[in-house]
């Protein structure tokens, strides 16, 4: 069974300032890793993605994360946070048959101006 | 591609009501599925179809609960006798089934509410 823990459940953070929000997972294999964003009362957005392949993923909105096998780790950052990231943020994970996703519990960020 | 529609947005019901939602996927994705998501919660795996099979269920899927995609397309997915605790958002997600690791593409969400 797969599981995916967020650490810290609210971030606030300064515009501008960087964004960390922490995402691990335990698997038997290395699954797929996905980042999603929801807004309020709007469904998930895709942020990124994991396969295979270059452990540094870049996705949309200036976000990337960084696969760490060894940590089973799957963290996302952004360098310079906007007032438009404010919403809740979800790690996931897929095993390789790559279909049911379980996620974590979400980390909601706030963006001081 | 017009994004996984999802209707109704809203729906307040009485306990003991019947409902029933709908799920429209991205044409081309073979593969479809329904979360629930509760109040600071992350959404969580009820069941997926590929084409019209239903391939598997959760055991969070009770008795009540039922889903279909009848020709593989849009599906509906049914709560029988609707209890407080079925209150929460019900997410609609679609993807291709090409192979591992495609990514799901989610709906609005249908939000229950249970008087």
């Amino acid at each position: 069974a797969q599981s995916v823990t967020q650490l810290g459940s609210h971030v606030s953070v300064s515009e501008g300032a960087l964004v960390l929000l922490r995402c691990n997972y335990s698997s038997s294999v290395p699954p797929y890793l996905f980042w999603y964003v929801q807004y309020p009362n709007q469904g998930l957005q895709l942020l990124l993605k994991y396969t295979t392949g270059a452990t540094l993923v870049k996705g949309i909105n200036g976000f990337e994360a960084e696969f760490k096998k060894s940590e089973t780790s799957f963290h996302l950052t952004k360098p310079s946070a906007h007032m438009s990231d404010a919403a809740e943020y979800f790690c996931a994970v897929s095993d390789r048959k790559g279909y049911k996703l379980s996620f974590g519990a979400g980390t909601t960020v706030t963006v001081r101006a | 591609d017009t994004g996984v529609s999802q209707d109704p947005r809203h729906k307040i019901t009485k306990r003991g009501q019947n409902v029933t939602f709908r799920c429209d996927p991205i044409s081309e994705h073979n593969r479809l599925y329904w979360y629930r998501q509760t109040l600071g919660q992350g959404p969580e795996f009820l069941t997926y179809f590929q084409n019209e099979a239903q391939l598997e269920k959760s055991r969070l899927l009770s008795d009540r609960f039922s889903a279909e995609r009848p020709k593989g397309s849009f599906s509906t997915l049914e709560i029988q006798r609707t209890e407080q605790g079925d209150s929460a958002m019900y997410l609609c997600a679609s993807s291709l089934a090409s192979q591992g690791g495609q990514p799901q593409h989610f709906g609005d969400g249908t939000r229950l509410s249970i008087l």
